[in-house]
């Protein structure tokens, strides 16, 4: 347990609305990251970040923007959610400095009707 | 760009047999490896991690993997597998990434699911 905590963990939400995801830590872990999760697909990179202000775009990043103005909080927001963004999201956390192991946060699941 | 391919996509063995999973994985530099495991409805477990070194690495649970650079191979063993262990397995590869310059961006195979027959 890496002291990440996601919330919500569950919500449904309709075509065209914003939604917002958090990503909390307790530990002040410099390097955070959101993931999706979708069947076959295993997990992919969405965003990350290195620092409070400091994002850069992952894998797949269109339709989702990032925030960090503090460091335990990393927000993830579909500024108009589509279907297709139905999906378990994970946010990571990176111990030691960056180049360490990720560890995960228990999950958002989304739906997007 | 880095790659993970796992090529099995559900594996079944009984309890107390023997278990490989397979993990190739395609980077141009010595990557960074992991397995995680992921039960129902749960995160994800960092089961072991490869970054340099012996080639053979030990886990929690009693797994382990060997790192086979000639093959590009990451292979998740267990010489006996619990009921337990029924879950998703995945391997990943890791690079550094710029302009952070030391956040490692992992990719990740698209799982193996494993049941355990008693």
């Amino acid at each position: 347990d890496a002291g990440i905590t996601q919330s919500p963990r569950h919500k449904v939400t309709e075509t065209g609305t914003p939604v917002t995801l958090r990503c909390h830590q307790t530990e002040n872990h410099r390097y955070m990251y959101w993931y999706r999760q979708d069947p076959g697909h295993g997990l992919r990179l969405i965003h990350y970040s290195y620092g409070v202000k400091d994002t850069d775009k992952g894998e797949v990043s269109d339709g989702y923007s990032v925030s960090r103005s503090k460091t335990e909080d990393f927000l993830l927001t579909l500024e108009s959610a589509t279907s297709s963004q139905t999906s378990v999201y994970f946010c990571a956390i990176t111990t030691n400095g960056g180049a360490d192991t990720q560890y995960f946060g228990p999950g958002t699941r989304l739906t997007v009707l | 760009a880095q790659s993970v391919t796992q090529p099995d996509i559900h594996i079944t063995v009984s309890e107390g047999a023997s278990l490989e999973l397979r993990c190739n994985y395609s980077y141009g530099a010595t990557p960074y490896l992991f397995w995680y495991v992921q039960s129902p409805g749960q995160g994800l477990q960092l089961l072991l991690k490869y970054f340099s070194g012996d080639t053979l690495v030990q886990g929690i649970k009693g797994f382990e993997a060997e790192f086979k650079r000639s093959q590009s191979s990451f292979n998740l063993r267990k010489p006996s597998v619990h009921w337990s262990d029924a879950a998703e397995y995945f391997c990943a590869v890791g690079r550094t990434t710029f302009p952070s310059g030391s956040a490692r961006q992992l990719t990740f195979g698209s799982g193996t699911q494993l049941t355990v027959l008693p």
